[in-house]
């Protein structure tokens, strides 16, 4: 069965505190891992696709990478506007997206 | 900028009401979703498509229906509104089967 799995489900952090979100999935041919950024209220909104294992992207202070059985998410020096909650999919034999929980992510001044 | 416009931001009905929620893109995607987001349980697909005309369902689609007639517009029809159908719904959209998706800002359907 698809799964996705993300941790932790809350993360507080201080302003400046570096830390990673972590995203598994069950391994059985992966055709795109994403990651989404959501406010609360709004839909969420596209942030990195990740398609084989070694693969990293950067925006701003994310960094996403992808191994063979995971993802992680690096927020470096967070500031208080990248509080949100971020979600991680991966892409099941179908084509449709498997959405993770979530980790909701508060990052005080 | 591409866009994913739902028509209500909130939306309050009575149980038992037939509900519509209308989805429309201006990006000229085949693909079109629409999931329901509530607490602990994530994301889940209630219904999809490919194209115009056609319909899929997806993980939980009891109680719901969707119509997609035109190729930018896909809505989704809760027949007879239940409190348990309380829950944001999310319309997202894809060029293609193996592109990413774009949400639109969502509906907070309330039913009473």
């Amino acid at each position: 069965e698809d799964q996705v799995t993300q941790s932790p489900e809350a993360l507080r952090l201080q302003e400046g505190e570096s830390s990673s979100l972590n995203c598994s999935y069950t391994v059985s041919g992966l055709r795109g891992l994403f990651w989404y950024r959501q406010d609360p209220g709004k839909g969420p909104e596209f942030l990195f696709t990740l398609y084989s294992a070694g693969e990293e992207k950067e925006k701003e202070r994310l960094k996403a990478t992808l191994t063979k059985k995971e993802s992680f998410l690096h927020i470096t020096a967070p500031k208080p506007e990248d509080s949100a909650t971020y979600l991680c999919a991966r892409r099941n034999q179908g084509g449709k997206l498997i959405f993770g929980q979530g980790t909701e992510l508060s990052v005080k001044p | 900028d591409v866009k994913v416009t739902q028509s209500s931001r909130y939306l309050v009905k009575r149980t038992g009401e037939k509900v519509f929620l209308e989805c429309v893109q201006d990006m000229d995607h085949e693909n079109m979703f629409w999931y329901r987001q509530d607490p602990g349980l994530g994301l889940r697909l209630i219904y999809f498509s490919y194209d115009v005309k056609m319909k899929e369902k997806g993980d939980i689609p009891e109680g719901y229906s969707v119509s997609r007639e035109k190729k930018e517009r896909f809505s989704l029809i809760l027949e007879s509104a239940s409190t348990n159908q309380t829950s944001m719904y999310l319309c997202a959209s894809s060029p293609e089967r193996l592109g990413g998706y774009t949400f639109g800002s969502g509906t907070r359907l309330t039913v009473v």
